[in-house]
């Protein structure tokens, strides 16, 4: 079935660092693809998405390419902030439409920022 | 707009006992999805309702049911609750079926199990 994998954290970084986040996945045809990010004491909240093949999401100084070739799309900021520290979800939707709209997560990735 | 509401936002349950919870989705929303969230995991599906009727289901037990009401609020029901339900539940609301639209979730409703 489809699924979602994400790089382990706990990742830690100094503020002005460069982030990466890993996210591979597996699924037919063409999902769309998310990331999520949750703040301590909340739910999740859309960061970016991307739909179809080469699209890049971005929102907030974060981005993310569709890359069907290698089935990724990794998170990149090029300076984080220390009010960057959350989890953060990688997410597709299958295109099946007996499917759509639901949503299959990644673990999670925990990022703290320090000053 | 309020967003996404679910009630309660914490609730202690014993072993065995039921449990139901709420959501109000995002106005304008009518599709609700619910999802169960352990501790530092990522959120797995559990149903989906549209036009009040369960859409499709993830790979949760019989004892996980739902409703959806003709004002599109939701409610999830949990039967013979053991330790391992206990989770971060969230409601995610959306527009017509979720295909190609943005969730929005809720802050979600912590059960603890004891």
């Amino acid at each position: 079935g489809d699924s979602v994998t994400q790089m382990e954290g706990p990742v830690t970084l100094s503020e002005e660092a460069f982030l990466t986040i890993n996210c591979t996945y597996t699924a037919t045809g063409y999902p769309s693809l998310f990331w999520y990010v949750q703040y301590p004491g909340e739910g999740l909240q859309l960061l970016l998405k991307a739909t179809k093949a080469d699209d890049k999401g971005s929102n907030k100084g974060f981005e993310a390419t569709y890359r069907k070739e290698t089935t990724s799309f990794h998170l990149e900021k090029g300076s984080v902030q220390v009010s960057d520290s959350a989890v953060y979800f990688c997410a597709l939707s299958p295109i099946n439409y007996n499917q759509g709209g639901k949503l299959i997560f990644g673990q999670g990735t925990e990022l703290s920022v320090k000053p | 707009d309020a967003g996404v509401t679910q009630s309660p936002t914490h609730l202690i349950k014993t072993r065995g006992q039921q449990v139901t919870l709420r959501c109000s989705p995002k106005s304008g929303h009518d599709t609700v999805s619910w999802y169960q969230q352990a501790l530092g995991q990522g959120p797995q599906f559990i149903f989906q309702y549209y036009e009040e009727e369960e859409r499709q289901r993830g790979n949760f037990p019989d004892r996980f049911s739902g409703h959806q009401f003709p004002n599109y609020s939701s409610e999830l029901n949990v039967n013979a609750l053991l330790l391992g339900d206990s989770a971060l539940y969230l409601c995610a609301s959306s527009r017509g079926g979720g295909m190609n639209t943005e969730a929005f979730f809720g802050q979600g409703t912590r059960l603890t199990v004891v």
